[in-house]
């Protein structure tokens, strides 16, 4: 299974914007990044994915670095509902299906 | 739309009892898993399967079983519960392919006393 490391925790302020990093230096081709977040008490929740280039929705950006070896989930404006353990995994086309999670970064929001 | 829905919510058992931790996805997905959440700690995979008739371990398998007679439905069986497998558990599918989401339940909180 390909492997990533995040940081255990991060801290941000309200409305300022949050860069979490992901690390998959043996990410394959065939890999996708994806993104999920879990609010306290909750299952986890999709966020985000990509394959290569750079990806935007309503709930973040995914910037994915030219080499594919490392990846950065971007909070445009962090509020305190964003405040949860957000986890980077690689999910492979065609490959194993066996998805292991990390044990993620934890966010924390200041007011 | 219902997603992966697990039932019960919560649960509480005596060490030696037994039960089935129910998961039923209404989205015809092909892969369909299941996870523990320890307090404070990550996601550990206990069991998936890629199709009705297919299972195979994940991380954690020791205590359970499973099975998949059809697409919807992947049960977890718990046969002798011991106080270790106090956690919260997830079910969750997916479609086939690289950029197919995974889509979680809402968690079946299990506590063995």
């Amino acid at each position: 299974d390909a492997k990533t490391t995040q940081p255990n925790s991060m801290e941000s302020n309200e409305e300022e914007p949050v860069h979490l990093p992901c690390n998959h230096s043996t990410i394959s081709g065939t890999d996708y990044i994806h993104w999920y977040r879990q609010l306290p008490s909750q299952g986890p929740e999709y966020v985000i994915h990509g394959l290569t280039s750079n990806v935007n929705n309503r709930m973040a950006s995914l910037a994915i670095a030219e080499d594919r070896k490392s990846s950065t989930l971007i909070l445009h404006r962090a509020t305190l509902r964003d405040a949860a353990v957000y986890y980077c995994i690689l999910i492979t086309q065609g490959g194993s299906e066996k998805l292991v999670f990390g044990k993620g970064t934890k966010l924390t929001v200041n007011p | 739309n219902a997603g992966v829905t697990q039932t019960p919510k919560f649960r509480i058992l005596k060490i030696g009892q037994s039960m089935t931790l129910q998961c039923t996805q209404d989205m015809n997905h092909n892969y369909m898993y299941w996870y523990r959440q320890d307090p404070g700690m990550g996601l550990k995979l206990i069991y998936y399967s890629v199709g009705a008739g297919i299972t195979d371990k994940g991380e954690v398998p020791n205590g359970y079983n499973v099975s998949r007679s059809t697409t919807e439905d992947f049960p977890l069986r718990l046969e002798l519960a011991a106080p270790s497998q106090t956690s919260v558990y997830f079910c969750a599918s997916r479609m086939t392919g690289g950029n197919q989401p995974q889509h979680f339940g809402d968690g079946t909180r299990l506590s063995i006393l």
